[in-house]
């Protein structure tokens, strides 16, 4: 089954920029995955599905600051103009046949 | 709107059992793939068990499999996850998901989550 993997934490000031990276195991390097946000204390939200070919297709009221790119077996996640509420948790997600694979999350810090 | 209401959460001492519901509403929940997501205390989103949209197919995470049991009544919009021979390590919050399309797909759609405590 694919894996995940993930930078445990990462950190930017406000108003600046950040990517978080998601990196595919290489059998899986052309996996479509989908990146979550889960705020303190709340629910995960999903954001967007990101294509191995960098195409994304983001969620209804997903703020414009967010996007997303691919290289390779690695999917990114960009944040612009980073905002206090975008201090979050950032997962990835991703499937086949069997089952559903989550990456271990990233901690945003804003600071 | 789509929404998804998580019950059924609670104490329950190790080897116990516990069945959670998930309230489906703002969609046609007999079209969609369902599934069952768990996060510990402090940990990451790990999942549980899915469901194809008429319940005739089932997956589920190694750790839970033989222990845990989903399944749908379409007819009530609910889902659930039957929980047998609970252990401190199943200690988590769970959520209900929705996926976006068949099995090939992702999660479009959280619940709130209940929280699942294991303890003697």
């Amino acid at each position: 089954q694919p894996v995940l993997t993930q930078s445990s934490s990462a950190s930017a000031s406000l108003g600046s920029s950040v990517k978080l990276t998601c990196t595919l195991s290489s059998r899986h390097s052309s996996y479509i995955i989908a990146w979550h946000q889960q705020q303190p204390g709340k629910a995960p939200r999903y954001l967007m599905k990101l294509e191995d070919s960098g195409v994304y297709n983001k969620e209804s009221g997903v703020p414009d600051r967010f996007s997303g790119s691919s290289s390779g077996a690695d999917r990114y996640l960009t944040i612009s103009n980073l905002q206090s509420e975008d201090e979050a948790d950032y997962y990835c997600e991703t499937w086949d046949s069997n089952t559903q694979v989550f990456g271990g999350g990233t901690k945003l810090t804003v600071l | 709107e789509v929404q998804l209401v998580e019950s059924g959460g609670g104490l329950v001492q190790p080897g116990g059992s516990l069945r959670l519901s998930c309230a489906a509403s703002g969609f046609t929940f007999s079209s969609y793939w369902m599934h069952w997501v768990r996060q510990a205390p402090g940990e990451g989103l790990v999942w549980v068990s899915r469901i194809n949209s008429d319940g005739s197919s089932t997956n589920y995470a190694d750790s839970v499999k033989g222990r845990f049991t989903i399944s749908r009544d379409n007819a009530k919009n609910t889902l659930y996850l039957q929980m047998n021979s609970l252990r401190a390590e199943d200690m988590a919050v769970y959520y209900c998901a929705r996926k976006a399309g068949g099995g090939n797909s992702n999660t479009d759609y959280w619940g709130q989550g209940t929280l699942v405590t294991v303890s003697s």
